[in-house]
C-alpha cells in the first residue's frame, strides 16, 4: 500500500525557519516527482513546490520561490521542505502527494499523506 | 484569490443532479487538462476526475467532468449523503510552469 507520513509541523514565529520531512513507502520512491501542496486554515489548496525522481529537477510556486527548499534522499524514501523566513500568510496544512509518473500538465496527484500543520505567529 | 474560479458552494437534495463550474483562462484550462479532487472534512484530498472526464477505479459514473474551451464542469447525479464534501479542480498553467487549484465548492446535500 502507498503511504506518505509527514511530519516536522509547529509553532514558529515570523521569520523563523522549519524542515518538514515526508516519509514514504510501498512504491519505488526514486520513481516518482513528490509535491508540496498546502492548505490555509478554512481555505483552497495551493501548489507549493515538486521535485523529480532523480531529485535533480525543482520546481516553485512564485508566492515561496527564494524561501522554501525541497529536496529528497532516496536511500531513506524521504522528501523534505526546508522553509525560511516564514510569514504568518505560510500558515497551513501541508500535505506531500506523489505524482502519478513526473512533475507536468498531464499527470494528477495520486496519493495524499495526513498533512501537517505549521503555524507562524509571534 | 484563485486563477481557476469554482463557486464557493453547492447543494442539492439526494437524488438530484448538480454541476459544479470551474473557470480559467487559455493558458491553463484552455490549453491543458483537468483534474478534480474530492476532500471530504477532515480529510485529505483524492482524486476524483482525471485528464477531464476519466475516473479512477473506485469512483462510481455518478461522478462526470467535461471541458468546453476555458471552462471545466464536474457534474454528480443521483446525489448522495457521502458526496457532501469539498471539490477541488486543478490545471497545469503553462504560463506559471506550475499547478493552479480552483478556490473549493463546498457541496451541501440537504
Amino acid at each position: 500500500e502507498v503511504q506518505l507520513l509527514e511530519s516536522g509541523g509547529g509553532l514558529v514565529q515570523p521569520g523563523g525557519s522549519l524542515r518538514l520531512s515526508c516519509a514514504a513507502s510501498g512504491f519505488t520512491f526514486s520513481s516518482y516527482a513528490i509535491n508540496w501542496v498546502r492548505q490555509a486554515p478554512g481555505k483552497g489548496l495551493e501548489w507549493v513546490s515538486a521535485i523529480s525522481g532523480s531529485g535533480g529537477s525543482t520546481y516553485y510556486a512564485d508566492s515561496v520561490k527564494g524561501r522554501f527548499t525541497i529536496s529528497r534522499d532516496n536511500s531513506k524514501n524521504t522528501l523534505f521542505l526546508q522553509m525560511n523566513t516564514l510569514r504568518a500568510e505560510d500558515t497551513a496544512v501541508y500535505y506531500c502527494a506523489k505524482d502519478e509518473y513526473s512533475f507536468g500538465p498531464s499527470y494528477y496527484f495520486d496519493c495524499w499523506g495526513q498533512g501537517t500543520l505549521v503555524t507562524v505567529s509571534s | 484569490q484563485s486563477v481557476l474560479t469554482q463557486p464557493p458552494s453547492a447543494s442539492g437534495t439526494p437524488g438530484q443532479r448538480v454541476t459544479i463550474s470551474c473557470s480559467g483562462s487559455s493558458s491553463n484550462i484552455g490549453n491543458n487538462y483537468v483534474f478534480w479532487y474530492q476532500q471530504l472534512p477532515g480529510t485529505a484530498p483524492k482524486l476524483l476526475i482525471y485528464r477531464i472526464y476519466q475516473r479512477p477505479s473506485g469512483v462510481p459514473d455518478r461522478f462526470a467532468g467535461s471541458k468546453s474551451g476555458t471552462s471545466a464542469s464536474l457534474a454528480i447525479s443521483g446525489l448522495r449523503s457521502e458526496d457532501e464534501a469539498d471539490y477541488y479542480c486543478a490545471a497545469w498553467d503553462d504560463s506559471l510552469r506550475g499547478w493552479l487549484f480552483g478556490g473549493g465548492t463546498k457541496l451541501t446535500v440537504l
